[in-house]
This record gives structure tokens, C-alpha cells and sequence, in this order.
């Protein structure tokens, strides 16, 4: 299993572009979420998923849309770019159950310029 | 909303040395995790803590859970610099999972 994989590593875009940041996983979990984080700062909830075609606003999601369209996919839009979305992305999933543990991905450092 | 607080931010630990890193809620948990993420990583799931006043080791680490489900603490005896990195707490309340801001270690050889 890769786990969960996310793509591009690296971006940098330019003020009010937009991009969409990829998360799969191949692990069967049905919740998903993305996370950012801050230089030197914990992880923010943006969005969620509890499974296919179920999303959930998290603690900051202005400016970011997600769709979960199946259970192994979840990307996350950003539409017109702002410096202060310039963060590091992490997907992460998990199963439901006793054993809740979450797997991150290796994450995207998005620099908005 | 729930909050998670996490103190110290910052610590520097000469090797060998033990030291705690605490973890706390505002509302009751259903349960904690505590992750580990190296410079330039991502988060590494360490341990979940589910029981009241429950305590979990893992070799040179013990975790432990409070008796009113509120707080936990991470202690490390004898640091090695294998154990830099920032240790995160993450709550886990009404089905949100919420994360503290981290202790941020540093060992000094």
C-alpha cells in the first residue's frame, strides 16, 4: 500500500490563481481531511469527509472547496490565491473504528506570491 | 469551540536528560493521540489514549491520560537526539479531531 499520496510537493503560485491540490488514499479509509500548518504553528482543520459525497467545513475553509466524489479521493480547490493561504498541506485519512490513528501525506508547501 | 493547549512551546534538552510535555482541553475527550513530526516530515501517529487516567509506554516514552479526560502529559527519560522534532497532542471530541500547537524539542548533544 502507498498509503496516503499527495501531489505537487512544491508549488508557487501567483495572487488570484487558482490550483487544486490532489489526496488519495489507498487504504479504504472513509474519513478524510486536510490540514494546514503554519510556520512553527499546530495543524488548522480545513475540511473534512466522513465518506463518498460527504464534506464538512472545518476550522478555517474561507477561500478552499473540497469533493469527494470517491472513497479514495479528496482534493482540495483554491480559487484566487491569497499570501496568506502560503502554508504547508497535509491530507490525512483514517478508518473508523477503535483504532483511530490518523496518516498523513507527505504534504504540499504552497508559497502564494 | 474546544481547545487544545499544549505547553511548552518550545523545549531545549540536553541529552540524557527527561523532561514532559503537557497537553490540555477544554471539553471532555472521547479520547488522545499524540503525534511526532521530524523537521521537514509530516505527523507520525505515536500513541491513542482512550481510558481514563490510562498510562501507555513505549520504551524511553510515557504517555498518560487524565482522570477527568481533560489532560495528558508526554514524559521522555534519557533524550537522544533521535527525538527531535515537534510532538503534537490531537483530542478527539464529538467526532472533530483538534490539535494542539506543539512542543517543539531540541537536543543539545
Amino acid at each position: 500500500n502507498a498509503g496516503v499520496t499527495q501531489t505537487p510537493k512544491f508549488r508557487i503560485l501567483k495572487i488570484g490563481q487558482s490550483m487544486t491540490l490532489q489526496c488519495t488514499q489507498d487504504m479504504n479509509h472513509n474519513y478524510m481531511y486536510w490540514y494546514r500548518q503554519d510556520p512553527g504553528m499546530g495543524l488548522k482543520l480545513i475540511y473534512y469527509s466522513v465518506g463518498a459525497g460527504i464534506t464538512d467545513k472545518g476550522e478555517v475553509p474561507n477561500g478552499y472547496n473540497v469533493s469527494r466524489s470517491t472513497t479514495e479521493d479528496f482534493p482540495l480547490r483554491l480559487e484566487l490565491a491569497a499570501p496568506s493561504q502560503t502554508s504547508v498541506y497535509f491530507c490525512a485519512s483514517r478508518l473508523q473504528g477503535v483504532d483511530e490513528k490518523l496518516f498523513f501525506g507527505s504534504g504540499t508547501q504552497l508559497s502564494v506570491l | 469551540g474546544q481547545q487544545v493547549m499544549q505547553i511548552p512551546q518550545y523545549q531545549h534538552v540536553q541529552e540524557g536528560e527527561d523532561f514532559t510535555t503537557y497537553c490540555n482541553s477544554s471539553t471532555t475527550l472521547s479520547n488522545i493521540q499524540w503525534y511526532k513530526q521530524r523537521p521537514g516530515g509530516h505527523p507520525v501517529f505515536l500513541i491513542q489514549l482512550v481510558k481514563s487516567g490510562e498510562v501507555k509506554k513505549q520504551k524511553r516514552l510515557t504517555f498518560q491520560f487524565g482522570e477527568a479526560k481533560k489532560n495528558s502529559s508526554l514524559h521522555i527519560t534519557a533524550t537522544q537526539t533521535t527525538d527531535v522534532g515537534t510532538y503534537f497532542c490531537a483530542g478527539l471530541s464529538w467526532g472533530k479531531l483538534q490539535f494542539g500547537a506543539g512542543t517543539q524539542v531540541v537536543v543539545t548533544p
